[in-house]
Formats: structure tokens, C-alpha cells, sequence
């Protein structure tokens, strides 16, 4: 059972805009920032947005983050192919004292 | 660009200590611009924080894992290293060494299997 709580899985054609959530608490998204991670089966993840809403040099503008409250979302728009991976959204947690993962979103482009 | 290379034993036995370690190429260990973490991923779930020690050697665990886990840097060898005490076939997973302040960089992983 994960801290951060996504959608096991989320689809979409090529072209479309998809949107994964993370829903948390006060002590972890409520008072932190939000990172999220794309995972390709088979290889390590990357680092997809930091600080909520901040893409790292070389990841597509069709990727954003926000957060509100005690929630998080990435949206990815003029879904590609490519984007089949799994996404996990990652956190501070002022109770724990460590970082918590959600327990990641297996996205499906059909 | 700081690359990562983690390596050590892919079988360990019950109750026995997992040691694992992670070798850092294209920047300093010791730097003040990195720290350093482990992560896990046993097979076909999602990913879990093991811990993390920043540059000035504070370290933070996973409370689920504290009383079993050690990590520390080697400065001589530019490596980190993880120790996990008493292990289970629940260990088992990749383990994952990442840097950064939010793991921008992370090593291709290595599986490790607890088993007799």
C-alpha cells in the first residue's frame, strides 16, 4: 500500500491528452514538492518533472505538472507511442521523514 | 554527465547481509551538488525508497527498513555503498543507485535474489 496514491493504469490514442493523478496528504504533497518518473519496462527511470511543473532539459513541452492542495497530476498531450511506459509520481514526507513513491500508473498508448 | 554502475552479488541467502555498491563516473562523490540514494523495485511492482546521504553525511532511511540498512560513501573509490542486514525473500528486487536532488540520475539497476 502506497503513501501516494495513482491509477493503476490510464490510456489514450496517439495525439490524445492524458492525465495521471497522485493524491496524498497534508505531511507529503500537502507541504512538498512533486517530482514524477517515467520507467520503460526494462530500463531505469528517468527523471520526467521536478519542483511540480519544472521539465528537465530534454524532456518534450507535450509533458506538464501541477499541484494543488494534496494532489498532483501529469499531463501528457499529442500522446506518442513512445510514451508506453509506467509513471510514478515521488515526494517528501514530513511524518516519515523519507522519500514516498505512488505506486505508478501503467500507461497505454492504443 | 555523472553516470552510475551498480554491481555486486545477484544471490544472497536467507537472513544473510545484501552488499551492494554503486560506482560514480563523471563527477565527484564528495561534491556538494549531489546526493546520493538507493531505490527498489522488486519484480513486477513499483518503485521504493531504500534511503539517502547527502554530501555532509546525514543520512535518512526508510523507516519500514532502518534497523536493517546502512548506506555510506567510499571518497578514495568515488563509490556508495548499501548493506542490508537479515534479508528475505521480500528483499528480493532491482536495486537502483540515484543522484541528485530529486534522483536525476540513476544506474541501470541490478536484480537481487534472496534465496537458499
Amino acid at each position: 500500500q502506497s503513501v501516494l496514491t495513482q491509477p493503476p493504469s490510464a490510456s489514450g490514442t496517439p495525439g490524445q491528452r492524458v492525465t495521471i493523478s497522485c493524491s496524498g496528504s497534508s505531511s507529503n504533497i500537502g507541504s512538498n514538492i512533486v517530482n514524477w518518473y517515467q520507467e520503460v519496462p526494462g530500463t531505469a527511470p528517468k527523471l520526467l518533472m521536478y519542483r511540480n511543473n519544472q521539465r528537465p532539459s530534454g524532456v518534450p513541452d507535450r509533458f506538464s505538472g501541477s499541484k494543488s492542495g494534496t494532489s498532483a497530476s501529469l499531463a501528457i498531450s499529442g500522446l506518442q507511442s513512445e510514451d508506453e511506459a509506467d509513471y510514478y509520481c515521488a515526494t517528501w514526507d514530513d511524518s516519515l521523514n523519507g522519500w514516498v513513491f505512488g505506486g505508478g500508473t501503467k500507461l497505454t498508448v492504443l | 554527465q555523472l553516470q552510475l554502475q551498480e554491481s555486486g552479488p545477484g544471490l544472497v541467502k536467507p537472513s544473510e547481509t545484501l552488499s551492494l555498491t554503486c560506482t560514480v563516473s563523471g563527477g565527484s562523490i564528495s561534491s556538494s551538488s549531489y546526493y546520493w540514494g538507493w531505490i527498489r523495485q522488486p519484480p513486477g511492482k513499483g518503485l521504493e525508497w531504500i534511503g539517502s546521504m547527502y554530501y555532509s553525511g546525514s543520512t535518512y532511511y526508510n523507516p519500514s527498513l532502518k534497523s536493517r540498512v546502512t548506506i555510506s560513501l567510499d571518497m578514495s573509490k568515488n563509490q556508495v555503498s548499501l548493506k542490508l542486514s537479515s534479508v528475505t525473500a521480500a528483499d528480493t528486487a532491482v536495486y537502483f543507485c540515484a543522484s541528485g536532488n530529486w534522483f536525476d540520475y540513476w544506474g541501470q539497476g541490478t536484480l537481487v535474489t534472496v534465496s537458499s
